[in-house]
């Protein structure tokens, strides 16, 4: 039973709008998050977390922001580029060393 | 730079060879994980290992072991494969304590069993 999930398993967006990815949860031992960004035949690559004591955290285009109430987190990107077409993963750890990922996101950005 | 490799890029083998996976990582972590990534299920643990000689299990993994008898490297093996076992496999390291659950991958084994 998948603890994180991805509902939406592709985003269309144009160049210069906003790409918004959402990613829900429902262990609540999961006390951080974390977005990675995965091209064809690569590895995942890290991009963003967040801590549970926060609900907001930036970095340049890249904007998580966490609702724990609702278990619902979200990535922002602003604005999108066409080098930011890839798979994005939600994934979440419960301080365990583990993390639980999500069936992840395609993001296609138009240009 | 963080740097972990994996020994192949893409492998194709025969329904009941032993296989043998290895990933090596450079940044001297002591957590070693092994995924593997089928689509629409995102990535899925098999195994990790938080120190020499140590091992848990993840989520599947059956028809998985694996080695770790040096700090920088962890190997997955495949006992019998099994076309099931046809996926992208994804090895990852991590440190205990700075940013101790972020992850660092290597680019993956496409591993196809006919």
């Amino acid at each position: 039973d998948q603890q994180v999930k991805q509902n939406s398993p592709s985003l269309s967006v144009q160049e210069g709008r906003i790409s918004i990815l959402n990613c829900d949860y429902t262990n609540s031992m999961f006390d951080y998050f974390l977005w990675y960004k995965k091209y064809p035949a690569e590895g995942p690559t890290f991009l963003i977390s967040i801590s549970s004591i926060k609900d907001k955290n930036e970095d340049g285009r890249f904007t998580v922001f966490l609702n724990k109430s609702a278990k619902h987190l979200s990535l922002h990107i602003v604005p999108s580029q066409p080098g930011d077409s890839a798979v994005y993963f939600c994934a979440a750890s419960a301080r365990d060393y583990k993390l639980s990922f999500g069936a992840g996101t395609t993001v296609t950005v138009r240009a | 730079d963080v740097k972990v490799t994996q020994s192949s890029r893409y492998l194709v083998k025969r329904t009941g060879e032993k296989v043998f996976l290895e990933c090596v990582q450079d940044m001297d972590h002591e957590n070693m994980f092994w995924y593997r990534q089928d689509p629409g299920l995102g990535l899925r643990l098999i195994y990790f290992s938080y120190d020499v000689k140590m091992k848990e299990k993840g989520d599947i993994p059956e028809g998985y072991s694996v080695s770790r008898e040096k700090k920088e490297r962890f190997s997955l093996i495949l006992e019998s494969a099994s076309t099931n076992q046809t996926s992208m496999y994804l090895c990852a390291s991590s440190h205990p304590l700075a940013g101790a659950d972020t992850q660092y991958f290597g680019p993956g084994t496409r591993l196809t069993v006919l």
